[in-house]
């Protein structure tokens, strides 16, 4: 089993949608939680970041943390053309290691 | 800042040819990291520096492959002799510690290999 588990798709929706993306993961000792975005043939980007459970918004992002439960969510309101993207999610722990553990990625694609 | 510089952007060799795919990081930062990417695994960490010095070259798939960093510019990932299971989108990215917990890795374009 793999420390992290994400769908990899592909999911299309209608431009305007609300996209639930999600990571699952089995190990307890991690504690800062990363979306990253990729476009075609580009490098991964760090699209939020957050510590520990909870939510963080930014714009029409939302990310939420359930430690209880181990998974992870990034919410994408008001979906334009321009977030067709791959979303990886990514993890680590707080032993000052600076390994990041990434999802496998979310192929997405808004469609106008 | 011209971002996370990688050398070539493709490359495309015959198996048991050597290949060296080269990184300049963000000025300043003191970590860089070395991933491959491909459909069946996605991205993996390879090795990554710290202040020049490996500190974890776990993912290192075997003896085949070798990183270096000379200096806090420059970094090779070397592959001899390289094998058609070696294909993949090679990412180099570099980072900050200001936080131990919270740094932010930036990528670069990354090297598509085809070996043949």
């Amino acid at each position: 089993q793999k420390e992290v588990e994400q769908d990899p798709g592909p999911l299309s929706v209608p431009e305007g949608a609300i996209v639930s993306l999600n990571c699952t993961y089995s190990n307890s000792a991690f504690q800062y939680f990363m979306w990253y975005r990729q476009y075609s043939r580009k490098g991964p980007e760090l699209l939020m970041y957050t510590y520990s459970s909870g939510n963080k918004e930014d714009g029409r992002f939302t990310a939420q943390v359930d430690k209880s439960s181990k998974y992870i969510s990034l919410f994408i309101r008001d979906s334009q053309p321009s977030d067709s993207a791959t979303y990886l999610c990514a993890m680590k722990s707080n032993f000052g290691n600076e390994k990041l553990t990434f999802g496998t990625g979310t192929r997405l694609t808004i469609i106008p | 800042d011209a971002g996370v510089i990688q050398s070539p952007r493709h490359e495309v060799t015959e198996m048991g040819q050597e290949v060296t795919l080269r990184c300049k990081p963000i000025s300043g930062h003191d970590y860089l990291f070395w991933y491959r990417q491909t459909m069946m695994r996605g991205l993996e960490l390879l090795i990554y520096f710290n202040n020049n010095v490996p500190i974890d070259d776990s993912g290192m798939p075997e003896d085949r492959f070798s990183a270096k960093m000379p200096n806090a510019s420059f970094s090779t990932l070397k592959i001899q002799p390289s094998e058609p299971r070696d294909s993949a989108v090679y990412f180099c990215a570099s980072s900050l510690s200001r936080d131990p917990g919270a740094d932010t890795q930036y990528f670069g374009p990354g090297t598509r290999l085809t070996v043949l």
